[in-house]
């Protein structure tokens, strides 16, 4: 069973709109997660964190937010530029340890 | 050389055949995993070495065959492969305890 899931494969948005990618996550246990970014024919590289503490996280154009209650997290690009197109990865991990659980993936394409 | 470094990129493989998929760490990272990803999928988590030792095999079949002589190195041995396990295989790398993982670019297996 999928413990982390992106449910949108693919998102499309217009260049200096805002993308937001969703994650959802069943197990309740998880403290951490990350966003990856992955371009073809390379492997993810990460993007930015946040811990079960923090219901937000900033760094540049990216926020990530945290509903624990929901158990749902979000990625915002803004604004979005057409080198942010790429698959974004979401992964969540229990007590911050090094076994993290993936997402399907969601394709970002930012039109020009 | 920095970074996670993964070869070959591309491997075509028959079934009856034996090959390896190498990985290397130049990050003075303690863990190192093997990850599959298959087209529209979570990436599945199959190895995990801490500290050279496997800490975590997730119900891999036995023609995929580990190999971590050390914290820098990481081997995938392949025997009689099937048609489905053509993927693309991540390796990456981390601290043990905590922070995210490096990944490698992958190699491309395609199992004829």
């Amino acid at each position: 069973d999928q413990q982390v899931k992106q449910n949108s494969p693919s998102l499309s948005v217009q260049e200096g709109r805002i993308s937001i990618l969703n994650c959802d996550y069943t197990n309740s246990m998880f403290d951490y997660f990350l966003w990856y970014k992955k371009y073809p024919a390379e492997g993810p590289t990460f993007l930015i964190s946040i811990s079960s503490i923090k219901d937000k996280n900033e760094d540049g154009r990216f926020t990530v937010f945290l509903n624990k209650s929901a158990k749902h997290l979000s990625l915002h690009i803004v604004p979005s530029q057409p080198g942010d197109s790429a698959v974004y990865f979401c992964a969540a991990s229990e007590n911050s340890f090094n076994k993290f659980y993936f997402g399907s993936g969601t394709k970002l394409n930012v039109k020009p | 050389e920095t970074g996670v470094t993964q070869t070959p990129r591309h491997l075509v493989m028959g079934m009856t055949n034996k090959k390896s998929l190498k990985c290397e760490q130049h990050l003075g990272h303690n863990a190192m995993y093997w990850y599959k990803q298959s087209a529209k999928k979570p990436l599945e988590l199959m190895f995990v070495y801490n500290f050279k030792e496997q800490t975590e095999n997730n119900s891999v079949p036995s023609r995929f065959s580990p190999e971590c002589p050390n914290s820098s190195h990481l081997f995938l041995h392949l025997h009689t492969l099937q048609p489905e396990d053509s993927a693309l295989y991540l390796c990456a790398s981390s601290q043990v305890g905590g922070g995210g993982y490096t990944f490698g670019s992958g190699t491309r297996l395609t199992v004829v």
